[in-house]
């Protein structure tokens, strides 16, 4: 049973450069998230996608930030010009659509530092 | 909106004691709940929810979790800690609804448990 793969598991970079991450869910779910992990905090939500079609975006995702799922399996999550305060760990999860009830499996997450 | 509070930032507990880590909720109607368990620089592992029925739900690793709907509350409980359970550990809270919003989860800030030998 494969859970859901992200890569990379870390990544350092400076303040206004681009950063692209992936996420690889569990190969049955059609349910993607992203979430954000700050430091003392509990996961934030991003953005969803059911397949390809990206349904429900957060007010933190920014301008900056751009997420797609272009063929309904992986998933990508763009930061453009980083800050400082996108250092984070960036979290995917991924379900299947058992109704509204169905749960949300968890990869081992990005951890983004920004100088 | 939707809000979850975990009151307690830590939790000591003596292994072989029972545990309790506590979680209140606000949301909109009823509520589906989670308990998520991460250990460090690990994501989150699912250990139980609740979404309709028996008040006490049973889950992964021995834990378990009362549902009580008058206190909003879903305290994450077990008889027996062991060291190895010593982790954060987030309840989350989806609301049963339709529309915008539908699927995402809001959670806690977390509870450090720590399990002293």
């Amino acid at each position: 049973d494969t859970g859901v793969s992200q890569d990379p598991r870390h990544k350092i970079t400076k303040r206004g450069q681009n950063v692209t991450f992936r996420c690889d869910p569990i190969s049955e779910h059609n349910r993607l998230y992203w979430y954000r992990q700050t430091l003392g905090q509990g996961p934030e939500f991003l953005t969803y996608f059911q397949n390809e079609a990206q349904l429900e975006k957060s007010r933190l995702l920014s301008d900056r930030f751009s997420a797609e799922r272009p063929k309904g399996s992986f998933s990508t999550l763009e930061i453009q010009r980083t800050e400082q305060g996108d250092s984070a760990m960036y979290l995917c999860a991924s379900s299947s659509t058992g109704g509204i009830t169905d749960t949300q499996y968890f990869g081992p997450g990005t951890r983004l530092t920004v100088l | 909106a939707q809000s979850v509070a975990q009151p307690e930032d830590q939790v000591n507990v003596a292994e072989g004691n029972p545990l309790t880590v506590k979680c209140t909720y606000s949301v909109s109607g009823n509520p589906y709940l989670f308990w998520y368990v991460q250990y460090p620089n690990r994501g989150l592992q699912f250990l139980l929810k609740y979404i309709t029925g028996d008040n006490l739900v049973k889950g992964s690793y021995g834990f378990e979790a009362e549902f009580n709907k008058s206190q909003t509350s879903f305290h994450l409980k077990k008889p027996s800690a062991l060291v190895s359970d010593s982790a954060l550990y987030f309840c989350a809270v989806r609301g049963v609804y339709s529309g915008a919003g539908s699927y995402q989860l809001t959670f806690g800030k977390g509870t450090k448990l720590s399990v002293i030998p």
